[in-house]
This record gives structure tokens, sequence and C-alpha cells, in this order.
């Protein structure tokens, strides 16, 4: 069973680096989510592409983020010139959504957890 | 704007104690409705979820939540709990229509205690 995979699972990194996160979803899935989670709250969402489109970006997102699905298979994720702000846990899941059928349920991955020194 | 509300942020209970935990949220519309847990070093995993139909909903690991439309209320319940339920639960709503984004509450920690 080939679930949601994101890679890396860690990363530390100065502050003022960028940083690239990848994201592989369940095969067939066409919707793919970022979410971020800070220590001590639940997953707030992020974005989300249907195939190669983004669909939605939340107020979260700065300019500094910038998420892509270029061929509507798995999906990175940049931060650039990051802040200590920034450390947290990125979820990615993913979704298999007909038209018309608006049931689908989200798959997560483990996540990536990022430090920022 | 969507919201949800998870009163309890910790609970401890003893083994085979009957577990109840609390999900309110607000959204004026149609809702589906969403458990996941995440125990320890595991990723986030469906519990139960509602669309729906029958309000009573039965999930995995014996665990049931029931939608209480007038209440806004979709709480959690389990009559015998393990040493193994030891995990955070996230109660969680999307837009019926949309379908897209979760709106995840802020978890509560259960801890089971042998």
């Amino acid at each position: 069973d080939t679930g949601v995979s994101q890679d890396p699972r860690h990363k530390i990194t100065k502050r003022g680096q960028n940083v690239t996160f990848r994201c592989d979803p369940i095969s067939e899935h066409n919707r793919l989510y970022w979410y971020r989670q800070t220590l001590g709250q639940g997953p707030e969402f992020l974005t989300y592409f249907q195939n190669e489109a983004q669909l939605e970006k939340s107020r979260l997102l700065s300019d500094r983020f910038s998420a892509e699905r270029p061929k509507g298979s798995f999906s990175t994720l940049e931060i650039q010139r990051t802040e200590q702000g920034d450390s947290a846990m990125y979820l990615c899941a993913s979704s298999l959504t007909r038209t018309g059928t608006p049931t689908d349920t989200q798959y997560f991955g483990p996540g990536t957890r990022l430090t920022v020194l | 704007a969507q919201s949800v509300s998870q009163h309890n942020h910790h609970v401890i209970l003893s083994e085979a104690a009957s577990l109840e935990l609390g999900c309110n949220y607000s959204y004026g519309g149609t809702v589906n409705l969403f458990w996941y847990v995440q125990y320890p070093g595991q990723h986030l995993q469906l519990l139960l979820k509602y669309f729906s139909g029958d309000p009573l909903v039965k999930g995995i690991k014996g665990f049931e939540a029931e939608f209480i439309k007038s209440k806004f209320s979709f709480n959690l319940r389990k009559p015998s709990v393990q040493w193994s339920d030891t995990a955070e639960y996230f109660c969680a709503v999307t837009q019926y229509s949309s379908a897209s984004k979760i709106i995840f509450g802020s978890g509560t920690r259960l801890s089971i205690r042998p």
C-alpha cells in the first residue's frame, strides 16, 4: 500500500536560506493539499491543487512560499528566505475527487519537520 | 469563517474508562465532519467521517461519533479505552459544497494509564 510520501522527513536550516519539500500523493489522486502544523495546534490549510492547477491559497501563504505541481503528480513547496517563524511540520495530503461528489477523503503523509535556526 | 473548537486539551483516563471528546464547529451551511487521530510518531489517520445520513457514525477501533446539527457538535466516543488509544485526536470540518480545505480543531491529547 503506497500512501502519501514526503521528503525530506526532517530539515534543519539557517535563517535566510531557501528550502524545498517534495510530496508524492497516492497514485491516481487528482487533488493535493499542503498544510502547516505548529506545536500544540491542528494543521492549518496552506494551498491545494487539482491536477496541475493551484485552486486556492491561504492568506498564511506569504510571498516567500511557492508551491507547484507541474505534471499533476508530485508537488513541491518552496520557502524562500526562511524565518524562525517558519519552523513547523509541513503536511501533504491527497484525495480523489470526482465531479459532483463533494465527499472526498484526504489522506495525509508523514510530514516534513522544518527547524529554522 | 469556519472554525472548530475542541474544549479538552488534555484528557487522562484509566484503561476501560469511557471516553467522550467534545467538538463544536462554526459554520452555517452543510458540512462534512471528520475525526483524525495521530498516534505517537505516526502520521494523521482518518478515524471516522460524516457526510450525510445516519448521524451516528462508526469508525475504526470501536470509536463512534454523533452529529447533532442543532448543537453544531460532533463528539467522539468510545465505551472502553485501551492503552493503545493514547494519541492526539483532531476534529475537522469541510464545506459540503467544495470539500476542499479541511479546518482542524487544535486537538485533544489523550493519555491512557495502563
